[in-house]
């Protein structure tokens, strides 16, 4: 799921097949990662997260793998639909000073095919 | 429950000039951060605030500065603004802004520089 300038990777899916959105990461101390989905014209959404001792958490219809030998996670998305197509940001949850940042990923656009 | 607030949306400024963004944040958030999105750069965190106090900074020049108010409201502002600048500016609420709480992100404010 990286980017290169303006060109977002983008991935077309049928509808109401599954996706796979990847992406690699780069802090192995992050505490938590977490998926995010932003409409054009919106702010980030949060989807899910997985806490870095975890490497599998389901939400509804949402699956996040955590793969920390090789720094992958990976979002998948069952029975996708067109509400689903935005650009999909994975995020890095790194503490300090007693707050956290995120660093996020450049992004992937999922496109959605009736 | 109301969202998280950013005003104004759209904003439009001369080089050189400076631009103060509003943030309020969900009722009983104590937690504000602020990132910038660009085409190029993707996704930067700028600063967070707690409790009138920044905690955690990101790798920006000096020209960007915040403050919080004792409602929790942030302001941001951009000094001698240049090109480059023009940007989404995000602001994320969170009640404690500590790793296991979830940011909300407004629907930012677009700045452009011309």
């Amino acid at each position: 799921g990286e980017s290169v300038g303006l060109h977002l990777p983008t991935l077309s899916v049928q509808e109401g097949d599954n996706s796979i959105i990847n992406c690699a990461y780069s802090n192995s101390a992050s505490d938590y990662f977490i998926w995010y989905k932003q409409e054009s014209g919106k702010g980030p959404q949060f989807i899910i997260d997985i806490r870095s001792n975890m490497d599998k958490r389901q939400g509804q219809r949402v699956t996040v793998l955590l793969n920390k030998t090789v720094k992958h996670l990976s979002l998948q998305i069952a029975a996708t639909q067109p509400g689903d197509s935005a650009v999909y940001f994975c995020a890095e949850k790194t503490t300090g000073a007693g707050s956290y940042q995120l660093t996020f990923g450049k992004g992937t656009k999922l496109s959605v095919i009736p | 429950k109301a969202g998280v607030t950013q005003t104004p949306r759209y904003l439009i400024k001369t080089r050189g000039q400076q631009v103060t963004l509003s943030c309020s944040p969900i009722s009983g958030h104590r937690s504000v951060s602020w990132y910038q999105q660009t085409p190029g750069q993707g996704l930067q965190f700028l600063f967070e605030y707690f409790s009138e106090t920044q905690r955690n900074k990101g790798n920006f020049p000096g020209r960007f500065s915040g403050r919080q108010f004792s409602n929790s409201r942030s302001e941001m502002n951009v000094s001698t603004l240049e090109l480059g600048d023009s940007a989404l500016y995000l602001c994320a609420s969170s009640i404690t802004g500590t790793a296991n709480t979830e940011a909300f992100f407004g629907q930012g404010t677009r700045l452009t520089v011309v």
